[in-house]
């Protein structure tokens, strides 16, 4: 079946201008993860969520990061007044929601890549 | 320290060849242990799930020590095509967040 997608797989933007990051998860996944992934930083996780529970934002590094969830579905993640350090591949995951207190596996898509000039 | 720590490596090893890496994490509330590989500037692929009693798939065996804290990967009968970075992720259940914490990653270069 139909993996995570992402899109667009890359963008190069202005300092100061807005982005948006799309994904769209594996069909009847309700939790939905995004990450960035930068040089010197590794994984790190920005923004949880699951069902139509409040969303769990507390990695995301700045006001200027925001994300939403339509319909339990598709999310798009914005980045208000882009910076340098904002440059980076913006990954999302999803996985079905785990059960006993067990957590299950992650499944990523391909990630977009973006460059802040 | 790191919550989760990792040998950046590189493992250079010839075709063929058994590779173990481990990984220690540190917060012992952890609950979830998974690898991942991630090739050159591909999105991270989960290669297996880490069980509390070890788990085998193919070439590839996971362990996990709890009182150590470590998970363990051993691939045995290197191929080129395992050549790869190696994370390895942790979700820690005190956090109420299901969100994977990532080791740095291990790489792993097989040689002809």
């Amino acid at each position: 079946g139909a993996g995570v997608s992402q899109s667009p797989s890359n963008k190069v933007t202005e300092k100061g201008k807005d982005v948006e990051l799309r994904c769209d998860p594996i069909s009847g996944h309700t939790a939905l993860y995004w990450y960035r992934q930068s040089l010197g930083q590794g994984l790190e996780f920005l923004i949880y969520f699951q069902g139509n529970s409040a969303p769990d934002k507390s990695g995301l590094p700045s006001d200027r990061f925001s994300a939403e969830r339509t319909g339990g579905s598709v999310s798009t993640l914005t980045i208000q007044r882009t910076q340098q350090e904002d440059s980076a591949v913006y990954l999302c995951a999803s996985s079905t929601t785990s059960v006993g207190g067990s957590y299950n596996e992650q499944f990523f898509g391909p990630g977009t890549r973006l460059t802040v000039l | 320290r790191k919550e989760v720590e990792q040998d950046p490596g590189p493992f250079n090893v010839p075709e063929g060849a058994t590779v173990a890496f481990n990984c220690t994490y540190s917060n012992s509330a952890s609950q979830s242990f998974f690898w991942y590989r991630q090739d050159c500037r591909k999105e991270p692929k989960l290669l297996m799930s880490v069980y509390s009693s070890g788990n085998e798939d193919g070439r590839f065996t996971a362990q996990l020590n709890r009182a150590s804290q470590y998970i363990s990967l051993l691939i045995r009968d290197s191929k080129l095509s395992d050549s790869a970075t190696y994370l390895c992720a942790v979700i820690v259940m005190d956090t109420g967040r299901r969100a994977l914490t990532f080791g740095s990653g291990t790489r792993l270069q097989v040689q002809p």
